[in-house]
This record gives structure tokens, C-alpha cells and sequence, in this order.
């Protein structure tokens, strides 16, 4: 069963760029079964998916978010990325990593706060 | 690409029948049966309840069940439990590789 783990900075500044890592065990990021996205939650609001990857480099992102969301993979470390430019408040939320198998997110990882703010 | 719609909340006694609603567009969940459900408790990560508008991934109760008319998805949770109480959220394909979810249900069970 896979397992998802993310890392990153909690705290950023506005105008800066969000970096988070996922890392993935339990199985191959390069599967052919699976794409590979980041899906948010600021604090007592819903989820907002933010972007998928696919382990050759294809990806697909949020209309809303896509001028700053660059979402990239490594395979030889079995981990895939977030970036997120020119933050603002409205950025700070929980951050998820998922695997997204065919047509549904299945696996998760337990998320991490990032909080933008001087 | 706006959020589905569902109900802010439910509520429902134990043993009780309750449907959250979620309704799109003919955009995604109308033309799409590739609507999930998932189960959020307080701090923890979203979990997979239902795929594919009706199917259940191994381990998930029998109790929660899904459909789908139209523009608009349902999840049904028969025989409610306490530890049913959480946030629901729905999500839907909608084209091109991109995905929406809804705004959220919170499911109180009385």
C-alpha cells in the first residue's frame, strides 16, 4: 500500500514561492498506474485540487492557479513537487499529496500547514 | 471551474438514513460517472468512501453508497454511527485532466 509524505517550509512570505516535496513508498512513482497531485485546504474551508503529474512529465493543473503552479517529479528519489509562485494570504492552507488512480484520489498524505506571512 | 454544490450540513440520529447532495454541470458530474467521495474527520486527511459515482474501495462499510442523476451525485450513508460525524466532500472529473471538488458537507449524527 503506497505511502505519501510531504515536506516543506511552514511558513513563507508574501511574494515568494512555495516549494513543498511528496515523497512516495510502498511503490514505484514511476507506475503506469498512477498520476501524482497536490490538493489544498485553507483553514475551515474545502478541498481545492491544485495539479496532477504524470511520472513521464505530462501534467494538467487548476485554470485558477496555472500561471503559478509548476508541479515537477524525481523519479530516482521517488518524489514529486510543488511549486507556487508569488504567494499571497490567500495561499495559506494545508497542503495535500495524493496518488490519483484512474479517476479517483486514493491514497493521501497527512498534509502539511503553510502558512504565508512576514 | 467552479466548486460543486453541496449542503453546508446534515445531521441525523443513529440509525437514520441521510443523503448529502452534490450537484455540477454538464461540464463534470453530468458528464462524467467519475464522481469520489471522501471522509474527512477533524486533522486528518481526506479518505476515500466511493468511486466512480457507486463503487466502494475494499474495507469501506456497506453502509455508504452512491448514485448519480443527471447533473447531480448523492451519497447515502444507511444505519448511521456515531464516528460517521465528519466532513464529505465530492469531487468530479471535469474534462481535460482537471478535477473539481465540492464546498463540503458536515455530517452531524445527533
Amino acid at each position: 500500500q503506497l505511502q505519501l509524505q510531504e515536506s516543506g517550509p511552514g511558513l513563507v512570505k508574501p511574494s515568494e514561492t512555495l516549494s513543498l516535496t511528496c515523497t512516495v513508498s510502498g511503490g514505484s512513482i514511476s507506475s503506469a498506474r498512477y498520476y501524482w497531485g497536490f490538493i489544498r485546504q485553507p483553514p475551515g474551508k474545502g478541498l481545492e485540487w491544485i495539479g496532477n503529474m504524470y511520472y513521464s512529465g505530462y501534467t494538467h493543473h487548476n485554470p485558477s492557479l496555472k500561471s503559478r503552479v509548476t508541479i515537477s517529479v524525481e523519479t530516482s528519489k521517488n518524489q514529486f513537487s510543488l511549486k507556487l509562485s508569488s504567494v499571497t494570504a490567500a495561499d495559506t492552507a494545508v497542503y495535500y499529496c495524493a496518488s490519483l488512480r484512474d479517476h479517483y484520489f486514493d491514497y493521501w498524505g497527512q498534509g502539511i500547514l503553510v502558512t504565508v506571512s512576514s | 471551474q467552479s466548486a460543486l454544490t453541496q449542503p453546508a450540513s446534515v445531521s441525523g440520529s443513529p440509525g437514520q438514513s441521510i443523503t448529502i447532495s452534490c450537484i455540477g454541470t454538464s461540464s463534470d458530474v453530468g458528464s462524467y460517472n467519475l464522481v469520489s467521495w471522501y471522509q474527512q474527520h477533524p486533522g486528518k486527511a481526506p479518505k476515500l468512501m466511493i468511486y466512480e459515482g457507486t463503487k466502494r474501495p475494499s474495507g469501506v462499510s456497506n453502509r455508504f453508497s452512491g448514485s448519480k442523476s443527471g447533473n447531480t451525485a448523492s451519497l447515502t450513508i444507511s444505519g448511521l454511527q456515531a464516528e460517521d460525524e465528519a466532513d464529505y466532500y465530492c469531487c468530479s472529473s471535469a474534462g481535460s485532466g482537471t478535477w473539481v471538488f465540492g464546498g463540503g458537507t458536515k455530517l452531524t449524527v445527533l
